[in-house]
């Protein structure tokens, strides 16, 4: 089984320019989830969708940030534009929606690490 | 989200168990607690998850005391490869997905 996927591994940007994330969740898996970890600080939750919809996006910083899941498959977050503070590695995970009694493992991908110049 | 508190980081040698434990005063009645490990350059990989007493499987275990204030994953013998950073998450999770909180976790070094 293809685990969770993310395109780029690394992208530097100049500042004020846009750029485009994206995750590929593991097939079936209807939870996708963004987080990112800023240079010294702890990963950061940032939105939460079900399928194509947004569950939870009280992470996001500001609307700068776009994500989006059309037909509930992959996920692109795109910034822009793209600020100093925005560097840090972006994560994305995976789960699928929870039975009566199980718990969400999430399956994380390796992360898109962005350098904003 | 309970707050957890855990060593920033730790020193063992190839072939000893490695025990971290981890408070979270405030734990929640539904609450779980669950372990993640991260490798350098990959993202957070789940490791092991219990809500009370000893859970174990092929990677840990995870002792949990009675009052849950706090709990403590086990590594039996471990090896250059599990040096990693370790999370413990304390949070209910809910069929429609949950937002994981991490904190700083514990830096796990194992040398030969």
């Amino acid at each position: 089984e293809a685990g969770v996927t993310q395109f780029p591994s690394h992208s530097v940007i100049e500042k004020g320019q846009t750029v485009t994330l994206r995750c590929d969740p593991i097939s079936g898996h209807d939870n996708l989830y963004w987080y990112r970890r800023v240079m010294g600080k702890e990963i950061k939750f940032l939105l939460h969708f079900v399928k194509e919809s947004k569950q939870d996006e009280s992470g996001m910083p500001n609307n700068r940030f776009l994500a989006e899941r059309t037909g509930g498959t992959y996920s692109t977050l795109k910034v822009q534009p793209a600020e100093l503070e925005d560097s840090g590695v972006y994560f994305c995970a995976s789960s699928p929606l929870a039975g009566a009694t199980s718990t969400d493992t999430q399956y994380f991908g390796p992360g898109t690490r962005l350098t904003v110049l | 989200l309970a707050k957890t508190t855990q060593p920033i980081s730790m020193d063992s040698y190839e072939g000893q168990e490695v025990n971290i434990t981890c408070s979270h005063n405030n734990i929640a009645t539904n609450d779980y607690i669950t372990w993640y490990q991260q490798f350098p350059s990959q993202g957070p990989r789940f490791i092991i998850q219990g809500y009370k007493t000893k859970v174990t499987n092929e990677v840990a275990s995870l002792f949990i005391p009675a009052d849950r204030k706090s709990s403590t994953l086990s590594l039996p013998r471990v090896s250059l490869s599990d040096t990693a950073v370790y999370y413990c998450l304390v949070g209910t999770f809910n069929q429609a997905g949950t937002a994981l909180i991490f904190g700083k976790g514990t830096t796990l070094s194992v040398s030969s």
